[in-house]
């Protein structure tokens, strides 16, 4: 069973800067692209970034493009999302999912979600 | 701001039928990408019901069905129960973007 947990979630001040992790097991890992999605509480979803599974295609979302940087470690099984120059509005739960088609780059869908980690960016 | 619009909410008795839309436009539903939708339960993460616009994934009740047609998609739920009610987000593709739907949130009467 895929299982995907987030961690390195919590308060920071604005303009400072977070790394989230995201432990991968049941799969193997460097065989498909991750992603970062985020809802902000009692808000809709938003897609922030996603990695394909030899880290050759990276895409960013315009609202973190420049401040957010997403990597991935396949030896660990592990997605991070480097977060700088915080604000306000990236406050929210962030999800780290999984494309479930093979090796895919683009185009993809989110199967399945980590239970996520809340990011709170306030003074 | 999402470019793919649903109504905020739906609801209807136990045993009804409800259709959710979501409408897109030429950048993303209109271009022939993908839709695929998600159900959040009170308290839970997403998880994906319905991919390639009307594709269920195994455990997927068969109540849940969905269609893509132009610039919209719907997911329609026959025999609604109580499990059912949650929010729901249709997904596909925008540019250069994934995008989510603005969510609707389906009560059960």
């Amino acid at each position: 069973e895929v299982h995907l947990v987030e961690s390195g979630g919590g308060l920071v001040q604005p303009g400072r800067s977070l790394t989230l992790s995201c432990a991968a097991s049941g799969f193997t890992f460097d065989d498909y692209a991750m992603h970062w999605v985020r809802q902000a509480p009692g808000k809709g979803l938003e897609w922030v970034s996603g990695v394909s599974w030899n880290s050759g295609t990276i895409a960013y979302a315009n609202s973190v493009k420049g401040r957010f940087t997403i990597s991935r470690d396949n030896a660990r099984s592990s997605l991070f999302l480097h977060m700088s120059n915080l604000r306000a509005e990236d406050t929210a739960f962030y999800y780290c999912v999984k494309d479930p088609r093979y090796r895919a780059m683009l185009l993809g869908y989110f199967d399945p979600w980590g239970q996520g980690t809340l990011v709170t960016v306030s003074s | 701001q999402s470019v793919l619009t649903q109504p905020p909410s739906v609801s209807g008795a136990r045993g009804q039928r409800v259709t959710i839309p979501c409408t897109g436009s030429r950048a993303n539903i209109g271009a022939g990408y993908d839709v695929q939708w998600y159900q959040q339960l009170p308290g839970a993460a997403p998880r994906l019901l319905i991919y390639g616009n009307s594709n269920r994934p195994s455990g997927v009740p068969e109540r849940f069905s969905a269609s893509k047609s132009g610039t919209s998609a719907s997911l329609a739920i026959s025999g609604l129960q109580a499990e059912d009610e949650a929010d729901y987000y249709c997904q596909s593709y925008d540019r250069t973007s994934y995008v989510f739907g603005t969510g609707t949130k389906v009560t059960v009467l």
